[in-house]
């Protein structure tokens, strides 16, 4: 399995800024995914990060909200953008190798917008 | 709307009985289903894929697949005060879906 690593791990932030998160893979991977997970409720996927085109963001998720880049087959960031306090929450990165297979999962970074 | 769901908890088990944690999904024409665990503050772990109908052991788990009830259940024997999470059940159609997750305890 892939061995996922994303920082930072935890921040506080200032409502209005930006946060940028990043999440490396220890070997290339054909999908990287970000996911949100608010206190006490599953994940929601925010969007598929495409290796050299624009990211494929669900329902709900913009991408001038959350500005993504995948410049390779092993790195992903996610940008939070304009942070509000509903904007506090879990980040998570996720990588799977190929159709069909399972997802691993980045430590996560713990959003916290004050 | 695709759809999977679990009963949110919390399941108390005592130690060494048989955790049973069940899903449902709603998109019959899903062909990957995973068990993921998280404990509090970490992120989601595999323990358990299932592709087709019927049982698959990994030694004290087994998970089970019937995709005519669109149901995935997850057996843990030998409960363990360690099991102890949120155990989460995902479903692939084109991407992975998952549940809401189901609180695990097990009673010492």
């Amino acid at each position: 399995s892939a061995v996922i690593s994303q920082k930072p791990s935890r921040d506080i932030c200032q409502r209005g800024t930006s946060l940028t998160i990043q999440c490396q893979v220890d070997s290339q991977v054909t999908m990287m995914f970000w996911y949100r997970q608010q206190p006490g409720q599953s994940l929601t996927l925010i969007a598929t990060a495409n290796q050299g085109s624009e990211a494929t963001y669900e329902s709900g998720f913009v991408i001038d909200k959350f500005p993504i880049s995948r410049p390779n087959l092993t790195f992903s960031t996610l940008t939070v953008s304009n942070m509000s306090p509903e904007d506090s929450s879990i980040y998570l990165c996720s990588a799977e190798d190929g159709a069909n297979t399972e997802a691993f999962f980045g430590q996560g970074t713990r959003l916290t917008v004050v | 709307q695709k759809e999977v769901e679990q009963n949110s908890g919390p399941l108390s088990v005592p130690e060494g009985a048989i955790a049973s944690l069940n899903c449902t999904y709603s998109d019959r024409g899903s062909q990957s289903f995973f068990w993921y665990r998280q404990y509090s503050g970490k992120s989601p772990e595999l323990i358990m894929s299932i592709y087709s109908n019927g049982d698959k052991e990994d030694g004290r788990f087994t998970a089970q697949l019937n995709k005519a009830s669109q149901y995935v259940s997850l057996l843990i024997r030998d409960s363990q005060p360690s099991d102890s999470a949120t155990y989460l059940c995902a479903v692939r159609d084109d991407k992975i879906i998952f549940g809401k997750g189901t609180r695990l305890h097990i009673l010492p």
